[in-house]
């Protein structure tokens, strides 16, 4: 079973440009997430796609970063303009729709896309 | 809101001694707890979870980790540290009435000295 796939693995970036990362989730799974994880910090949740409709977004920053997810499987995070504190890396995760059965609330994750912000 | 306290940001162990890193969570419900491990410049990787069944879960490479809910804790534990154990450790928790999303800890850097 392929993982879930994310690119680019790296981006490096001035400020106030713009960056576009991609996600593919595993097959089948409904809902996907996108963390950002500064260096020495635990993943922070930005936002929660349920197929193509948005559960919880209330930790993105609207005024800079927006996320789709058209048709419900691969899912684009964008961010315009970049800031300094916008360096981290952004991991795409993915499970089963639902709490219940194998999924047990396992996420599953991607290698993550690094972005530096000079 | 359910939330993880990570403690000890850093942790230093020699090869063979036994690596233990401390979790509690807070919830007002039972939660799914989860131990992720972070390679350099990978994701994250399932290291074990507790779902509600048995308290003393094993996980791989010799990991484990016991639920204790009148402590509200999930210690990770591994007998005997190896070389290739070094790498960063996160405890997450899962609740359901809270719509299925991963809170982790600030996460734990286990280095391990030969």
């Amino acid at each position: 079973e392929a993982g879930v796939a994310q690119s680019p693995r790296y981006k490096i970036i001035e400020k106030r440009q713009s960056v576009a990362f991609w996600c593919n989730p595993i097959s089948g799974h409904a809902t996907l997430y996108w963390y950002q994880q500064i260096l020495g910090q635990g993943p922070k949740l930005l936002i929660q796609f349920q197929n193509n409709g948005v559960v919880d977004d209330s930790q993105l920053p609207k005024d800079r970063f927006s996320a789709e997810r058209l048709k419900g499987v691969d899912s684009t995070l964008k961010i315009q303009p970049a800031k300094l504190e916008d360096s981290a890396v952004y991991l795409c995760a993915s499970t089963v729709q639902g709490f219940s059965g194998r999924g047990g609330g396992e996420l599953f994750f991607g290698e993550g896309s690094r972005l530096t912000v000079l | 809101a359910q939330s993880v306290t990570q403690l000890g940001s850093h942790v230093s162990v020699s090869e063979g001694a036994l690596v233990l890193l401390r979790c509690n969570y807070s919830s007002s419900v039972p939660p799914y707890l989860f131990w992720y491990v972070q390679y350099p410049n990978q994701g994250l990787q399932l290291l074990l979870k507790y779902t509600s069944a048995a308290t003393l879960v094993k996980g791989i490479n010799g990991f484990e980790a016991e639920f204790k809910k009148s402590e509200t804790s999930f210690h990770l534990t591994k007998p005997s540290a190896h070389m290739s154990d070094a790498a960063e450790y996160f405890c997450a928790v899962n609740i359901k009435a809270a719509g299925n999303k991963l809170t982790f800890g600030g996460g734990t850097r286990v280095l391990v000295k030969p």
